[in-house]
């Protein structure tokens, strides 16, 4: 168990497809990330939730729409989507303001556009 | 902007020897976070050890140590008596002291040889 659950594990989509991802957390943190981990290229941060507010998004294309209903759970709506989005899609979650204690993350979902 | 460069994409190390991973990152802040991050095949990122800028003192933590030179902003990471399960990728990670986003470096795979 790792405090930090997401599904599916894995995603084939085509390109007109919709699907979503979900993370879910019960560790009582109260900010959520989406990362996207491609080969060979350092993670790249999404979206950052803080106490349900969406603080950041980092010019991320509007094919990837986030979604923040409760402190527990983080979705990633997913349409329209490329093929270079093909990558693992991996949630954090951290305590807010303490940062500096690490994240947890979940497992991933490895996600494949054709 | 931060930027952490992992300048090792492959290492090897035979089971039971010790191995250093090179990390080094780019900053104008003073006070923050480092982090190493362990990801085996499961895909779940698993914190192994953070240092605080802050702290002169080396972290430790059981057979993982690190080698933290903040004049030189680097921080490496020494695995001693590498075992079969310390294979996986290896990531450094920033985190500012104010801050939410982690920056990671490209990664490092680790093979531990039998």
């Amino acid at each position: 168990e790792t405090g930090v659950t997401q599904t599916p594990r894995h995603l084939v989509m085509g390109m007109t497809n919709k699907k979503s991802l979900k993370c879910e957390q019960h560790l009582g943190h109260n900010a959520m990330y989406w990362y996207k981990q491609s080969a060979k290229k350092p993670l790249e941060l999404m979206f950052v939730y803080s106490l349900e507010e969406r603080v950041e998004n980092n010019s991320v294309p509007s094919r990837f729409s986030p979604e923040c209903p409760n402190s527990s759970h983080l979705f990633l709506h997913l349409h329209t989507l490329q093929p270079e989005d093909s990558a693992l899609y991996l949630c954090a979650s951290s305590q807010n303001g303490q940062g500096g204690y690490g994240y947890t993350f979940g497992s991933g979902t490895r996600l494949t556009v054709v | 902007a931060q930027t952490v460069t992992q300048s090792q994409p492959e290492m090897s190390v035979q089971e039971a020897e010790t191995v250093t991973l090179s990390c080094t990152y780019d900053t104008s802040e003073n006070n923050y976070y480092l982090f190493w991050y362990k990801q085996p095949p499961s895909r779940q990122m698993i914190l192994v050890i953070r240092q605080e800028a802050y702290k002169q003192q080396n972290a430790t933590e059981n057979r993982f140590s690190v080698n933290f030179q903040k004049a030189a902003k680097s921080f490496s990471l020494k695995i001693s008596d590498s075992q079969l399960g310390d294979t996986a990728m290896y990531f450094c990670a920033f985190l500012k002291n104010t801050g939410n986003q982690f920056y990671f470096g490209t990664g490092t795979s680790l093979t531990v040889i039998p």
